[in-house]
């Protein structure tokens, strides 16, 4: 089935380490998002990929990167510049505009990082 | 900028109760509508969408109707069921981004 896939499902990290969240996509969108979800709190965009090898900072980008190497992969580094790293992490992708109604996003199912 | 308003949570029903969800938004242009669903564990679902002024997105038994008068997409449903419980996310995009309101949490008692 064509989906999205987020790993891992959990990740636990010490401060002052860097740490890796993957996300992969067989759904052959062209665009790719990174949103961080914290309680009571809507999604915050984080970075965004509309082709390979380019991306934007989105609201939130100070202590994140990420790459774009393959269509199907946008895996984002939570750096140890990042003060408050614990949050629920969504990858998600859509069609460029134009290939389908604008906006929407299809999820993967998360990545919870705490940082102990 | 664009930005989403929707009710504070929780809301909480009896099954069969009638649901409402108020969502307001701020935007220039006309952008899409959405209503997502998130499951406890889970990442978001599109429930239903609208890309124009009077649309009606319909899905499971819920519907919103794209307002432009009111700038307004609120989320409705007849009859809840238990099934129904989770946290609802009301979003307007435009161009590439998707912007979210802060979700509205449902429980339904049996």
């Amino acid at each position: 089935d064509g989906g999205i896939t987020q790993s891992p499902k959990y990740l636990f990290r010490k401060e002052g380490q860097n740490v890796t969240l993957s996300c992969e996509q067989n759904l052959n969108h062209d665009a790719m998002y990174w949103y961080r979800q914290d309680p009571g709190q809507g999604l915050r965009l984080i970075y965004y990929s509309q082709i390979v090898n380019d991306f934007q900072k989105g609201d939130i980008a100070e202590g994140y990167s990420v790459s774009r190497e393959k269509k199907e992969s946008f895996p984002l580094t939570v750096t140890s510049a990042q003060k408050n790293p614990t949050a629920f992490y969504l990858c998600a992708s859509s069609p460029l505009p134009g290939q389908s109604p604008p906006g929407e996003l299809f999820f993967g199912e998360g990545s919870r990082l705490t940082v102990l | 900028g664009d930005s989403v308003t929707q009710m504070e949570g929780p809301v909480t029903l009896s099954e069969e109760a009638f649901l409402t969800i108020n969502c307001t938004y701020t935007a220039t242009g006309y952008p899409s509508l959405f209503w997502y669903v998130q499951y406890p564990g889970e990442g978001l679902q599109l429930l239903l969408k609208a890309t124009k002024a009077d649309d009606k997105g319909s899905n499971k038994g819920f519907e919103a109707t794209y307002r432009k008068e009111t700038t307004s997409f609120h989320l409705e449903k007849g009859s809840v069921q238990v099934s129904d419980s989770a946290v609802y996310f009301c979003a307007l995009a435009g161009g590439f981004k998707t912007i979210f309101g802060a979700g509205t949490r449902l429980f339904v008692k049996a």
